[in-house]
């Protein structure tokens, strides 16, 4: 079946500009989640949404970053005032509520590259 | 200091050889351990999944957890150049028996497998 897709697959934005980066998680999945993987960080946990319940934040970088869940399925981060240490690649994973919460499906990610 | 460390490498080994693939942490909270696997410009995907110290074998993959030293290890049996991937460790803790998917990677590890 259909994997996670993210889009746009490269993002390239001007110092200072907002952007919106899309993450379309498997069906079915009540769990979704935002990581950040950039050179010497790593990758970094941002965000988690289960179900309806209130998202866990607490990965959030600055107050630059937000992100939404409509309907329980697509989900949107977004990122104001962009940032060049904001340029990495943003990974978006779901999971299934029948399986462990850790074995998370991955996109293949959005390259973020702010000039 | 990371909660988590891992070597990044790059590791380089002939085809057939065994691969040694290590993590250490230092919270004792972490009850959960995986191995995922990332592919160049792909999102990482899930190799092992363990919660108890001890081995656990998948085919040629080995992950051995000890909880008392505070340290994970993945062994890749007859190495393949298909194999050649980053190697990610990550780990999160119990919340009430279960785990809520907020995982802590590594820094990743970059493997070569020449034939």
């Amino acid at each position: 079946g259909a994997g996670v897709s993210q889009s746009p697959s490269n993002k390239v934005t001007e110092k200072g500009k907002d952007v919106e980066l899309r993450c379309d998680p498997i069906s079915g999945h009540t769990a979704l989640y935002w990581y950040r993987q950039s050179l010497g960080q790593g990758l970094e946990f941002l965000i988690y949404f289960q179900g309806n319940s209130a998202p866990d934040k607490s990965g959030l970088p600055s107050d630059r970053f937000s992100a939404e869940r409509t309907g329980g399925s697509v989900s949107t981060l977004t990122i104001q005032r962009t940032q060049q240490e904001d340029s990495a690649v943003y990974l978006c994973a779901s999971s299934s509520p029948a399986r462990s919460a850790d074995e998370q499906y991955f996109g293949p990610g959005t390259r973020l590259t702010v000039t | 200091q990371k909660e988590v460390e891992q070597d990044p490498g790059p590791l380089s080994v002939p085809e057939g050889a065994i691969v040694s693939l290590n993590c250490t942490y230092s919270n004792s909270a972490f009850q959960y351990f995986m191995w995922y696997r990332q592919y160049s410009r792909k999102g990482p995907e899930l190799l092992m999944y363990t919660y108890s110290s001890g081995n656990k074998e998948d085919g040629r993959f080995t992950a051995q957890v000890d909880k008392s030293s505070k340290y994970i290890s993945l062994f890749i049996r007859d190495s393949q150049p298909s194999d050649s991937a980053t190697y990610l460790c990550a780990m999160s803790v119990d919340a009430g028996g279960t785990s809520y998917g907020k995982l802590t990677f590594g820094q990743g590890t970059i493997l070569t497998v020449h034939p």
